[in-house]
């Protein structure tokens, strides 16, 4: 059972290229998220989706886009990288918050913008 | 002002010591609270959830939500040097909120 896996875990971009992140669960859990991790702030939600072809803004969503084609999937884009964008990434998938369900984490993207 | 505070450490310990991680919050709407350990180089696992006030248990580790204070608290008893990792809190309000996380505190434990 592989729960939530992140590719690619390591990527080093120079500033303006684009790239998509890839969360995978197969948890069949309906609530997927994206967030970023940096020292001293914590956690902080990017963006988040309830279901398939839905997705929602977070606490610090500018500079990233996301789609949810399928339920399984939530990919992160960054359409022009910036070294502010520097951070490891986190995917997390649960089941719906009315039923107060904890978040299953991958294991990260370590991404460096130069 | 972060809505969720949380000492960074690092906590030094020696094994067997009692460890005791805190977090303090802003927002009293907050009702729903969980405990997540994160090794190095890996993603958060929960830990522990309380609901509300009160403590709860689970094996060697307590968690104490005092909502009057606005503090909630991580007891690890008989540390052991498996227990050296971050430990995140995070909580959110009764309403399908998204959970705010604490920044973590990195607990070393010594064997």
């Amino acid at each position: 059972n592989a729960g939530v896996t992140q590719t690619p875990k390591f990527r080093v971009l120079k500033t303006g290229q684009s790239m998509t992140l890839l969360c995978a669960q197969d948890m069949n859990h309906e609530y997927m998220y994206w967030y970023r991790q940096d020292p001293g702030m914590g956690l902080r939600l990017i963006h988040y989706s309830v279901g398939e072809g839905t997705t929602a803004k977070g606490e610090v969503p500018d500079g990233y886009n996301v789609s949810r084609l399928k339920k399984q999937n939530f990919l992160l884009g960054l359409e022009s990288a910036a070294p502010s964008q520097t951070s490891v990434y986190f995917c997390a998938s649960s089941r719906p918050r009315g039923n107060n369900q904890p978040q299953h984490f991958g294991d990260g993207t370590r991404l460096s913008i130069l | 002002q972060k809505e969720v505070e949380q000492d960074p450490g690092p906590l030094s310990v020696p094994e067997g010591a009692i460890v005791s991680l805190n977090c303090t919050y802003s927002n009293s709407a907050f009702q729903y609270f969980m405990w997540y350990r994160q090794y190095s180089r890996k993603g958060p696992e929960l830990l522990m959830y309380t609901y509300s006030s009160g403590n709860k248990e689970d094996g060697r580790f307590t968690a104490q939500v005092d909502k009057s204070s606005k503090y909630i608290s991580l007891f690890i008893r008989d540390s052991q040097p498996s227990d050296s990792a971050t430990y995140l809190c995070a909580m959110r309000g009764n309403y399908g909120q998204n959970f705010v996380f604490g920044p973590g505190t990195r607990l070393s434990v010594l064997p």
